[in-house]
């Protein structure tokens, strides 16, 4: 079956330094999405990527797909307190898959 | 608007005990599905299902049973509660395949 691999599992940095989290699938994906988990709480969807190559900014966020899709970034610039949760990718794969498939998370430690 | 509402948000059963956790969504989505959240896995699938009257296994489905008899709710239910079900439990729903995934607030159950 399709697998959702995610690298690093835990990052710790110092506040205002960057941040990058990778995503690799097993196969080639029709889109893949990305969650932010805060401590305790559950995820939430921060965006979505369709097309190949494409490149998504959200403030301090860049999101990236790769060219064959079957992999993903996030990159968070200048890192804040608020940045500090579990970063997901999940990956829907080709026709007639209704499955999300989420990597196992990138766990962002902030040091103020 | 609720969202995906999960109950309960605790529980603690006895090894061998059944229940039944809820999960109810007033978007009218379609799809819903059940996670399990444990440390360094990530969120696996459990069961999900694309309409009602419809449902399928995921990647961890032993242990656990599933109806969807209406569009608004996806119960699971453990059969006989083991140790190593012991979990955070996440219900989430989506509109159409590829869009954003709602998440409940999850449950976090203790088998003992």
């Amino acid at each position: 079956g399709q697998q959702v691999m995610q690298i690093p599992q835990y990052q710790h940095v110092q506040e205002g330094e960057d941040f990058t989290t990778y995503c690799n699938s097993s196969t080639t994906l029709s889109n893949i999405q990305w969650y932010k988990q805060r401590p305790g709480g559950h995820p939430v969807f921060l965006i979505q990527l369709v097309k190949s190559g494409e490149v998504k900014k959200q403030k301090r966020l860049t999101f990236q797909f790769g060219e064959a899709k079957k992999n993903s970034s996030l990159h968070i610039t200048a890192t804040q307190t608020t940045d500090v949760g579990t970063y997901f990718c999940a990956g829907v794969s080709g026709a007639g898959s209704y499955q999300l498939t989420f990597g196992k998370g990138t766990k962002l430690s902030v040091i103020p | 608007n609720a969202g995906v509402t999960q109950t309960p948000k605790f529980q603690v059963l006895k090894t061998g005990q059944s229940m039944t956790l809820q999960c109810a969504q007033d978007m009218n989505h379609e799809y819903m599905s059940w996670y399990r959240q444990d440390p360094g896995m990530g969120l696996r699938l459990i069961h999900y299902s694309v309409g009602a009257g419809i449902t399928d296994q995921g990647e961890v489905p032993n242990g656990y049973n599933v109806s969807r008899s209406t569009t608004e709710d996806f119960p699971l239910r453990l059969l006989s509660a083991a140790p190593s079900q012991t979990s955070v439990y996440f219900c989430a729903s989506w509109y159409i395949r590829g869009t954003e995934a709602f998440f409940g607030q999850g449950t976090r159950l203790t088998v003992v």
